[in-house]
């Protein structure tokens, strides 16, 4: 069994829909969770950060940690088309030190579509 | 210029070849990382750095070595490439000072095609 695990879609949903992204982990120790946004041919680019549990909004993102149930989601409201891209998470057990390595997912494409 | 530099970007090397990836970052960073990426089995940790004197395993080194030339430079080598390491592979780094929050800074990826 994978310590993340992510559904690799691919998701796709009409301009303006609301996109749920998930993904289920193993390891209660982790307690930092990203999600990175990787669009086709680029490298992966932080898009939202959260430590333990809660929520935390920015723009048109929301993301949710449930460390009860080792489940975090990615939501995007109001989806554009410029939002198609693979969207990883990620998460580690130590802000700083030799323990802040990422574990991540494998990622979810998603595809907005006019 | 982009904070993170990777060359070449493109690369098709025979097997048993002996390949090297380059990388480059203006960040200032001291920790630097190697990943490789597949479908359906996301990135995996090649290896990794921490400052120049440095360098760790990750969780799939075989096959693979590193040099770390500067604080600058980190570049990955195959020391004889199989077809099996055909892959899209990412240099990256992160600022220990800013902790995760900060994440990780990616480069643009080399797509190594080994035939």
């Amino acid at each position: 069994q994978k310590e993340v695990e992510q559904d690799p879609g691919p998701l796709s949903v009409p301009e303006g829909a609301i996109v749920s992204l998930n993904c289920t982990y193993s390891n209660s120790a982790f307690q930092y969770f990203m999600w990175y946004r990787q669009y086709s041919r680029k490298g992966p680019e932080l898009l939202m950060y959260t430590y333990s549990s809660g929520n935390k909004e920015d723009g048109r993102f929301t993301a949710q940690v449930d460390k009860s149930s080792k489940y975090i989601s990615l939501f995007i409201r109001d989806s554009q088309p410029s939002d198609s891209a693979t969207y990883l998470c990620a998460m580690t057990f130590s802000d700083t030190g030799t323990a802040s390595k990422l574990t991540f997912g494998t990622g979810t494409r998603l595809q907005v579509t006019l | 210029d982009a904070d993170v530099t990777q060359t070449p970007r493109n690369r098709i090397t025979k097997t048993g070849k002996r390949i090297m990836l380059e990388c480059s970052q203006t960040k200032g960073h001291d920790r630097m990382y190697w990943y490789r990426q597949d479908p359906g089995l996301g990135l995996r940790l090649i290896y990794y750095s921490f400052d120049v004197k440095d360098i760790n395993k990750g969780e799939i080194s075989d096959g693979y070595s590193v040099s770390r030339q500067a604080q600058a430079k980190f570049s990955l080598s195959l020391e004889s490439a199989i077809p099996n390491q055909t892959a899209l592979y990412f240099c990256a780094t992160s600022d220990p000072t800013q902790g995760a929050n900060y994440g990780y800074t990616f480069g643009s990826g080399t797509r190594l095609t080994v035939v």
